[in-house]
């Protein structure tokens, strides 16, 4: 069975510009999460999306948004890039259980 | 306020012999907790998990242990192996809620 997939793997992006990442979930997982990982924080949970709405929210400002498609594949926008977004962007999949299988995760650098 | 804790930024161990790693929460709502494990460039891989209703889960190599009156759960490495040398997350879901919590990490390496 495929894994997670996460497209693209790199990104370089310049402050005030948005971007949208992409997420395909194994197939049959129907909930799919977002992280962002920076040095010294961790998993920062962003947000968690199931049967196309949006479950779970974390912290993150308005520019950080995202949506679910019927198919389950996700995508998170990220509006008016900052340089602290700079991070590597994880998304992860599960059935309605407990462990979450994560993807390699898009790096995102904002110049 | 960070619900799961890993205080150790960093360990480093002997290949061959225990690896510990601690993890405390603070929320005791908390009944599922699971470590993950994550090499550069790659996203976290699922290692291993323990429900609240036990103290112990084993599998081959790694064994986590829950202390529920402490909020402490730990992962045993043993034997250490070369292989082993990643960043571990703790990782906690509370009871009827979907949300994962993830600790910020340890970074374990193996001498040689």
């Amino acid at each position: 069975k495929a894994g997670v997939t996460q497209t693209p793997r790199y990104l370089i992006k310049t402050r005030g510009q948005q971007v949208t990442l992409s997420c395909s979930p194994i197939s049959g997982h129907r909930s799919v999460s977002w992280y962002q990982q920076t040095p010294g924080q961790g998993l920062q949970f962003l947000f968690e999306y199931f049967s196309e709405t949006q479950r779970n929210k974390g912290n993150f400002p308005g520019r950080f948004s995202g949506r679910q498609f019927s198919n389950s594949r996700s995508e998170m926008n990220v509006s008016t890039l900052e340089l602290g977004d700079s991070a590597l962007y994880l998304c992860a999949s599960r059935r309605r259980q407990e462990t979450q299988y994560f993807g390699p995760g898009t790096r995102l650098l904002v110049l | 306020d960070q619900q799961v804790k890993q205080n150790s930024p960093s360990l480093s161990v002997q290949e061959g012999r225990i690896s510990i790693l601690n993890c405390d929460y603070t929320n005791s709502m908390f009944d599922y907790f699971l470590w993950y494990k994550k090499y550069p460039a790659e996203g976290p891989t699922f290692l291993i998990s323990i429900s609240s209703i036990k103290d112990k889960n084993e599998d081959g190599r790694f064994t986590v242990f829950l202390n529920k009156s402490a909020k402490h759960l730990s992962l045993h490495i043993v034997p250490s192996q070369p292989g082993d040398s990643a960043v571990y997350f703790c990782a906690a879901k509370a009871m009827g809620d979907d949300k994962i919590i993830f600790g910020k990490g340890t970074r374990l390496h193996i001498l040689p």
